[in-house]
């Protein structure tokens, strides 16, 4: 499987600031997957980020709160943006499972505080 | 769009006896089911999976069973040990959408 890392891994930010996230796979993968746990909760997709192409965003999620990039097979970065504390999660990136198709394999998170 | 229901939600049992964990999904399309273990401060973990054309699989002490007609599929754990103490997703997926159930808090006691 993947070695997949995010930075950072926890913050405390202020309500009205952006955070950006960064994920770094240690291979090249086609899909790369944002996903957000609220505290106790389960994992909701976010967005599935392709290479090349435009983020395809669940519904509830808009691309002005949660900006993402994909510039390369390895790399991408998700931003959220005029933070308030009911964004307060851990954010999770994940990969698809090239190896042994359709699994995804997730980073550690990003803890986000929002005060 | 799939959903996925799982239960329970909080599973404590004794160190040795074994643990079951159920979910059951709505979209017939779905033909992959993996099973995640959280630990606390950590991603989700890929423990075990299964693919619709089987109907069960073993991996040691963990084994998972698929009914497509019912539309459930099952963890088990056998001899657990306090280190299986985590959260344990369920997820189905059709395509490339995979939706993941609640969770379940397991507690294994010493």
């Amino acid at each position: 499987s993947a070695v997949i890392s995010q930075k950072p891994s926890r913050d405390i930010c202020q309500r009205g600031t952006s955070l950006t996230i960064q994920c770094q796979v240690d291979s090249q993968v086609t899909m790369m997957f944002w996903y957000r746990q609220q505290p106790g909760q389960s994992l909701t997709l976010i967005a599935t980020a392709n290479q090349g192409s435009e983020a395809t965003y669940e519904s509830g999620f808009v691309i002005d709160k949660f900006p993402i990039s994909r510039p390369n097979l390895t790399f991408s970065t998700l931003t959220v943006s005029n933070m308030s504390p009911e964004d307060s999660s851990i954010y999770l990136c994940s990969v698809d499972g090239r190896w042994s198709g359709r699994t995804q394999y997730f980073g550690p998170g990003t803890r986000l505080t929002v005060l | 769009g799939e959903n996925v229901e799982q239960h329970p939600s909080t599973l404590s049992v004794q160190e040795g006896d074994s643990a079951v964990i159920k979910c059951t999904y709505s979209d017939s399309a779905s033909n992959y089911f993996p099973w995640y273990k959280q630990e606390l401060g950590k991603g989700p973990q890929l423990i075990i999976d299964i693919r619709s054309n089987v109907g069960e699989k073993k991996d040691q002490r963990i084994a998972v069973t698929l009914n497509k007609t019912a539309k459930h599929f099952s963890l088990h754990i056998t001899e657990t040990q306090p280190e299986d103490s985590a959260v344990y997703f369920c997820a189905a997926t059709a395509d490339d959408d995979m939706r993941f159930g609640a969770g379940t808090r397991l507690t294994v006691k010493p």
